[in-house]
């Protein structure tokens, strides 16, 4: 079955705009997971949703929020984006919606702020 | 709150040498324990996993045993590959949908 794919793979912007990444996760998991890596702070927890509801969130700004759709999709917005948010964003899903088990990640977006 | 610590790389090895990556945890509970390995310019992909005191996880001849009484999950291959080049990271998962992860090692093997 497919992975979890993510779009898109790379994205330049300029400082100040917005942007929206996408997540689709593997058939049938319902728990969609996003993570900002950097080479500085590494990989840090951004927030999870479940059946389209937000269940954890971690220590980012508000300018960085999610949603999730009915059919599990995911798409998570960066508002007024910085430089410092120039970062690796990985999707991971679950099918047990626990990570007991483990998550499957997506290659990532890659976005750049210049 | 719960954490991983592992050791610093960055680790280079000679081909068909033996690795340890030392991955050791902070848990109030009893969490399920976990490898991730990551190449340049991909997301990351699940190696191997425990979810109890005394699991061994092994994949791609790879193995780590959840060691309870000493809160640790050291990675280790007997003979490691240039293709094995790439970053590890050891995670814990609390069942809470919470997943912390180590800083990562970056392992380079040269032929």
């Amino acid at each position: 079955k497919a992975g979890v794919t993510q779009t898109p793979r790379y994205l330049i912007k300029t400082r100040g705009q917005q942007v929206t990444l996408s997540c689709s996760p593997i058939s049938g998991h319902r728990s969609v997971s996003w993570y900002q890596q950097t080479p500085g702070q590494g990989l840090q927890f951004l927030f999870e949703y479940f059946s389209e509801t937000q269940r954890n969130k971690g220590n980012f700004p508000g300018r960085f929020s999610g949603r999730q759709f009915s059919n599990s999709r995911s798409e998570m917005n960066v508002s007024t984006l910085e430089l410092g948010d120039s970062a690796l964003y990985l999707c991971a899903s679950s099918g047990t919606g626990t990570g007991t088990y483990g998550y499957t990640f997506g290659s990532g977006t890659r976005l750049t702020v210049v | 709150g719960d954490s991983v610590t592992q050791m610093e790389g960055p680790v280079t090895l000679s081909e068909e040498a033996f690795l340890t990556i030392n991955c050791t945890y902070t848990a109030t509970g009893y969490p399920s324990l976990f490898w991730y390995v990551q190449y340049p310019g991909e997301g990351l992909q699940l190696l191997l996993k425990a979810t109890k005191a005394d699991d061994k996880g092994s994949n791609k001849g790879f193995e780590a045993t959840y060691r309870k009484e000493t809160t640790s999950f050291h990675l280790e291959k007997g003979s490691v590959q240039v293709s094995d080049s790439a970053v590890y990271f050891c995670a814990l998962s609390d069942h809470n949908n919470d997943m912390r992860f180590g800083a990562g090692t970056r392992l380079t093997v040269k032929p």
